[in-house]
């Protein structure tokens, strides 16, 4: 199976400030396609994972801009440009690029 | 609104059984493929299972095949997953989702394994 390793696993950020998670798979997430295949998920406490990205880059509907989702074939990142309280809570990586698709183990972010 | 409300969990012996549903509504569920994936502090997010659209392909993780069925009812849209065989590490929340996109999920499905 496809590792996904996330970076750090705990966050702690300052209100308005900038905010980085990095994701790194064990095998390329480039599908014959020409696609990568990789989405990003925000989990707050007591809720279901929501996706906030799509292969790659795409930011879902409703997504705040100060998201963004970047990185090419097994590195790859997440950015808030200026964190807000509603964004605390633990965010996921997820490739389906690869049969099973697996997931990060999640990186916490809170507020300093 | 699209909604999946899931039902079914609840606390088990060892080698006991339990079935989830997820009910969906706000979409034509015969459109999607679904997938369960589970949810516990030791194994973090863990993709189980998808069924396509008429419920004739399935495919499971190694962890849990031969011991958890998918099956759907695309007349009552409704998809369900039986847990045999159960085991402690099997305690989780289980939630169903649309698969591949991932974009719609239910609350969750909290399951015990426990004597």
């Amino acid at each position: 199976d496809v590792v996904m390793t996330q970076s750090p696993l705990s966050l702690p950020v300052t209100l308005g400030q900038p905010a980085s998670i990095s994701c790194r798979s064990s095998q390329s997430l480039v599908y014959s396609d020409g696609n990568t295949y990789l989405n990003w998920f925000q989990q707050r406490p007591g809720q279901s994972p929501r996706r906030l990205i799509f292969k790659l880059s795409n930011r879902d509907s409703g997504v705040p801009d100060r998201f963004s989702g970047s990185g090419s074939g097994s590195d790859f990142t997440l950015k808030i440009s200026r964190v807000e309280a509603e964004d605390v809570g633990v965010y996921y990586c997820m490739q389906g690029t690869h049969w099973p698709n697996t997931f990060g183990q999640g990186t916490k972010l809170e507020i300093k | 609104e699209v909604q999946l409300v899931q039902s079914g969990g609840g606390w088990v012996q060892p080698g006991g059984s339990l079935r989830l549903s997820c009910t969906v509504s706000g979409l034509t569920f015969s459109n999607y493929w679904m997938t369960w994936v589970r949810q516990s502090p030791g194994r973090g997010l863990e993709f189980l299972a998808n069924i396509n659209q008429d419920g004739s392909e399935k495919n499971f993780v190694d962890s849990v095949k031969g011991r958890f069925t998918v099956s759907r009812d695309n007349i009552k849209n409704s998809l369900y997953l039986q847990l045999n065989s159960l085991r402690a590490e099997d305690t989780a929340v289980y939630y169903c989702a649309n698969y591949p996109q991932w974009y719609f999920w239910g609350q969750g499905s909290l399951v015990t394994v426990s004597s």
